[in-house]
């Protein structure tokens, strides 16, 4: 069992449509991030949380640590919101580095 | 933009033979970490250097290495490729060791025949 699991792995929405991302995790983090990463390769960091909720623009990541689940949602869809949508961890032992979920792929059709 | 910069982009190799992938690192930024994504995969952590020493280290065999340089910029080498090192490897530069947001490089498309 991979110790960070996203669901669903692929996602096709309507343009205008609320979609929800959903990241579970099966060890103790430090921080939970949410990335997008677009054909092609390059990666961008969306949200960097370890607690609570944070949003940005159309975007909200809530994480709720007893549960050890983070959903990332985005409001009023978009076609250029098309992408993989990545959850990853931070364990912080002597060094941090990123323990990632396999990713969604989202599609959104106008 | 990031302000990581990778190259090559693209890199085609033959079984056996050996590569070299660099990475500039984001001005200021102390810390770099390889990763290799397989197609349809989230990426792995392969290692991570940290003022030009390694830090730590991902499951991944001694033919993969790495150096970084006073400039913080850094090198992944894999020697006697294999067909199953095809891949993206994408780096992540950071200040410190801490739990840092990482900013990543567009990433190196491998492919090994």
């Amino acid at each position: 069992k991979n110790e960070v699991e996203q669901s669903p792995q692929n996602l096709t929405a309507q343009e205008g449509e609320f979609i929800t991302i959903n990241c579970s995790y099966s060890v103790g983090i430090s921080a939970l991030h949410w990335l997008q990463q677009h054909p092609g390769g390059g990666i961008v960091s969306l949200f960097m949380l370890s607690s609570g909720k944070k949003k940005h623009g159309r975007l909200i990541a809530t994480i709720n640590i007893q549960e050890k689940h983070s959903s990332l949602h985005i409001t009023a869809s978009h076609p250029r919101d098309s992408a993989v949508y990545i959850c990853a961890v931070s364990r912080n032992s002597g060094y941090s580095t990123l323990t990632f979920g396999k990713g969604t792929m989202l599609l959104v059709s106008p | 933009e990031t302000g990581v910069t990778q190259s090559p982009t693209h890199l085609i190799k033959t079984r056996g033979q050996q590569v070299t992938l660099r990475c500039s690192s984001q001005s200021g930024h102390n810390t770099v970490s390889w990763y290799q994504q397989a197609l349809g995969q989230g990426p792995q952590f392969i290692f991570q250097y940290y003022r030009e020493e390694e830090n730590g280290r991902g499951n991944f065999p001694p033919r993969f290495s790495g150096l970084q340089f006073p400039n913080y910029s850094s090198e992944l080498n894999v020697n006697a490729l294999e067909l199953d090192d095809s891949a993206l490897y994408l780096c992540a530069s950071s200040l410190g060791t801490g739990t840092d947001t990482q900013y990543f490089g567009p990433g190196t498309r491998l492919t090994v025949l």
